[in-house]
C-alpha cells in the first residue's frame, strides 16, 4: 500500500535552533518527493520537490533530503524562526497513476 | 497573478443541503484538483482535472461532483450534504505532473454540517 509516515507528530523548539523533520515512505513505482508547509488556517506552500537522482535541495534555511535507497526524506531547518511555526507536509509522488500521497504532517512550534 | 481563489471561506450547511464551493486560477494550469483535510489527517484527493472538460475521481469521490467547463474554473458540488462531509478543503492547480508539477493551493473552504 502506498503510504508516508512522518516523524515526530509534532515539535516544539526555541528560536534560533536547528530542527529535522522525518519522512518515510514506501510508494512504487516512485517519482518525487515533496514539502509543504502549512501556516495555520492558509492553504500548503511548496518548499522543495527532489526526484529519485537528487540527494539534498535547498530553500533558504530549509534543506531536504532524500535517500531514496532506503526510502527516507527529511526536511532540516537552520536557525529557527517564529515564523517557522506551522505544519510541514511531506509528499511522495509516484504509483501506478502518479498520484500524490501526503503525510499527516509534522507540527511545528517555534517559542521564543 | 492571485494564484488560486477559493469562495466561500467558511460555510455551515444543514444536513440534506447541497452547496457549490468555488475555485478559479489565473495561471493557466491545466491540472487542477480539489483535496479534503480532516484533522490529524493528511489530504486526500476528491476529483481532478487534466483540462476543460475532462474531469476524473480520486480516492474519496463519494457525495461530491464536479464540473470543468474552462481553464479557469474548477467548482466542486456537494449533493445532500452529511456530517462526514465537515472538513476543510482545498483547490489546487499545476502546470504539469511530475516533478515540474509544483501544487499551488487556494486558502481553503472550512466546511460544516450540523
Amino acid at each position: 500500500k502506498n503510504q508516508v509516515e512522518q516523524s515526530p507528530q509534532s515539535l516544539i523548539i526555541l528560536e534560533g535552533k536547528n530542527c529535522t523533520l522525518q519522512c518515510n515512505y514506501t510508494v512504487s513505482p516512485f517519482s518525487n518527493l515533496r514539502w509543504y508547509k502549512q501556516d495555520t488556517g492558509r492553504g500548503p506552500v511548496s518548499l522543495t520537490i527532489m526526484t529519485f537522482s537528487e540527494n539534498t535541495k535547498s530553500n533558504g534555511r530549509y534543506t531536504a533530503t532524500l535517500d531514496a535507497d532506503t526510502k527516507q526524506s527529511s526536511l532540516h531547518i537552520t536557525a529557527s524562526q517564529l515564523s517557522d511555526s506551522a505544519s510541514y507536509i511531506c509528499v511522495a509522488t509516484g504509483g501506478s497513476q502518479g498520484n500524490l500521497i501526503f503525510g499527516k504532517g509534522t507540527k511545528l512550534s517555534v517559542k521564543p | 497573478n492571485a494564484g488560486v481563489t477559493q469562495t466561500p471561506k467558511f460555510r455551515i450547511l444543514k444536513i440534506g443541503q447541497s452547496m457549490t464551493l468555488q475555485c478559479t486560477q489565473d495561471m493557466n494550469h491545466n491540472y487542477m484538483y480539489w483535496y479534503r483535510q480532516d484533522p490529524g489527517m493528511g489530504l486526500k484527493l476528491i476529483y481532478y482535472s487534466v483540462g476543460a472538460g475532462i474531469t476524473d475521481k480520486g480516492e474519496v469521490p463519494n457525495g461530491y461532483n464536479v464540473s470543468r467547463s474552462t481553464t479557469e474554473d474548477f467548482p466542486l458540488r456537494l449533493e445532500l450534504a452529511a456530517p462526514s462531509q465537515t472538513s476543510v478543503y482545498f483547490c489546487a492547480s499545476s502546470y504539469s505532473v511530475g516533478e515540474h508539477g509544483e501544487l499551488f493551493f487556494g486558502e481553503g473552504s472550512r466546511l460544516t454540517v450540523l
